[in-house]
């Protein structure tokens, strides 16, 4: 059974700071994972898709990399901003399931300006 | 232009109504979802459709019934409202099944039920 696990549930950083996010999935037989931003109240946006064949994926200050063999993700910001204070959520699909995703409970970020 | 809509946003209602929540995607997608964010956070899927067809329907009461009238459109009906349903619902979507598409989410809709 495919479970998902963020650590930290919460962190809190100063502006400026580089930091890392971790996610980690018990069945490594996935196609991708996705990462995600939530807003207080709001929609998810996603960041990152990173395929299984890929290692890493980059957008802007973000990256994200995936170890399939040891069931890790992490999500790395780079001069972290008080912009970037929000919920980050990672999610697997199922395999053969039709798309349905297994979340984490997420990491809730605080960027102190 | 919004790429999936969600209406309403807000809905509160008393335990015992039945209440609709509406999603459209103008994506051009094949497959569209249903998850439930509950208080603590968690988002769990509860449908999927694609091109109109149920593809996934989790353990979800059955007072709870999706409906897509045509591919860019799914609709979540909930009968015989309780407390627990209280929660934020999310709609997305995604070009097909397959597993290596990225999915797009909706602003969500949270209804409280009182």
């Amino acid at each position: 059974k495919q479970e998902v696990t963020q650590i930290p549930a919460a962190l809190s950083v100063p502006e400026g700071e580089n930091l890392v996010l971790n996610c980690s999935f018990t069945d490594s037989a996935i196609y991708n994972l996705q990462w995600f931003r939530q807003d207080p109240g709001k929609g998810l946006t996603s960041l990152l898709l990173i395929q299984s064949s890929q290692r890493e994926q980059t957008s802007g200050r973000l990256n994200a990399s995936l170890d399939k063999s040891s069931g890790r993700s992490t999500l790395y910001i780079a001069a972290s901003q008080p912009g970037d204070s929000a919920t980050y959520l990672c999610a697997v699909p199922l395999y053969n399931q039709g798309g349905k995703l297994i979340f984490g409970q997420g990491t809730e970020l605080s960027v102190k300006p | 232009d919004t790429a999936v809509s969600q209406t309403p946003k807000y809905l509160v209602t008393q335990m015992g109504n039945d209440k609709s929540i509406k999603c459209e995607q103008n994506l051009g997608h094949d497959t569209m979802y249903w998850y439930k964010q509950d208080s603590k956070k968690f988002l769990k899927i509860m449908f999927s459709y694609n091109n109109k067809e149920l593809i996934i329907n989790e353990t979800v009461p059955n007072r709870f019934s999706p409906k897509s009238p045509d591919k860019a459109h799914l609709n979540l009906h909930i009968n015989s409202l309780e407390l627990g349903d209280s929660a934020v619902y999310f709609c997305a979507s995604s070009p097909s099944t397959r597993q290596t598409y990225e999915q797009y989410f909706g602003p969500g809709t949270r209804l409280t039920v009182t």
